[in-house]
């Protein structure tokens, strides 16, 4: 069956510039989380959705930052006015729910010149 | 101090060792663990989940320690295939998973 799809695979934007990370998560999955991973480091914690709501925005390094998940299924993590540090892998993954493994997309590799 | 905290190694193996490392978790509240297995530019894939018990799958064994907050995974009989990296997973009671930075196996001929 389909996994966690994630698009695009990788983004090349210009510093300042607004982007869009798309996640679709396996069908049926409630939870959805969104993490960034830098070279060398853990995936680190940006946002989790049970449902269409977010339960955890914890992570959210600040207001540049957004996600939504309007229906309850595919999700769209938003940044505003890039800038380089932002520049890392952006991972999705999705699970049935508490309690439940996780499974990752491939991840968008987000680099921002 | 950080939520999950691992060795970032690298553990260099002999095939065919065994190899062993822990990882520190400090919300004593968490509820669930896990260990996945990251290999290079790949995303994480679940390893095992670590039960209070303790738990076996083949040649990987997990143990949770809940009084001193660390779990562990411990591999005998190392094989090429496992050089990945292994990353600690914790599920807090709002159902966040918090990750660790990482433990960086190689294992060598």
């Amino acid at each position: 069956g389909a996994g966690v799809s994630q698009t695009p695979s990788n983004k090349v934007t210009e510093k300042g510039k607004y982007v869009e990370l798309r996640c679709d998560p396996i069908s049926g999955h409630t939870a959805l989380y969104w993490y960034r991973q830098s070279l060398g480091q853990g995936p680190e914690f940006l946002i989790y959705f049970q449902g269409t709501g977010a339960a955890d925005d914890s992570g959210l390094p600040n207001d540049r930052f957004f996600a939504v998940r309007p229906e309850g299924s595919v999700s769209t993590l938003k940044i505003q006015r890039t800038e380089r540090g932002d520049s890392a892998v952006y991972l999705c993954a999705s699970s049935e729910g508490a309690g439940a493994e996780a499974f990752f997309g491939q991840g968008t590799r987000l680099t921002v010149v | 101090r950080k939520e999950v905290e691992q060795d970032p190694g690298p553990f260099n193996v002999p095939e065919g060792a065994t190899v062993a490392f822990n990882c520190t978790y400090s919300n004593s509240a968490s509820q669930s663990f896990f260990w996945y297995r990251q290999d290079c530019r790949k995303e994480p894939k679940l390893l095992m989940s670590v039960y209070s018990s303790g738990n076996e799958d083949g040649r990987f064994t997990a143990q949770l320690n809940r009084a001193s907050q660390y779990i562990s995974l411990l591999i005998r009989d190392s094989k090429l295939s496992d050089s990945a990296t292994y990353l600690c997973v914790v599920r807090a009671a709002g159902n966040k998973l918090t990750f660790g930075g990482g433990t960086r196996v190689l294992v060598k001929p």
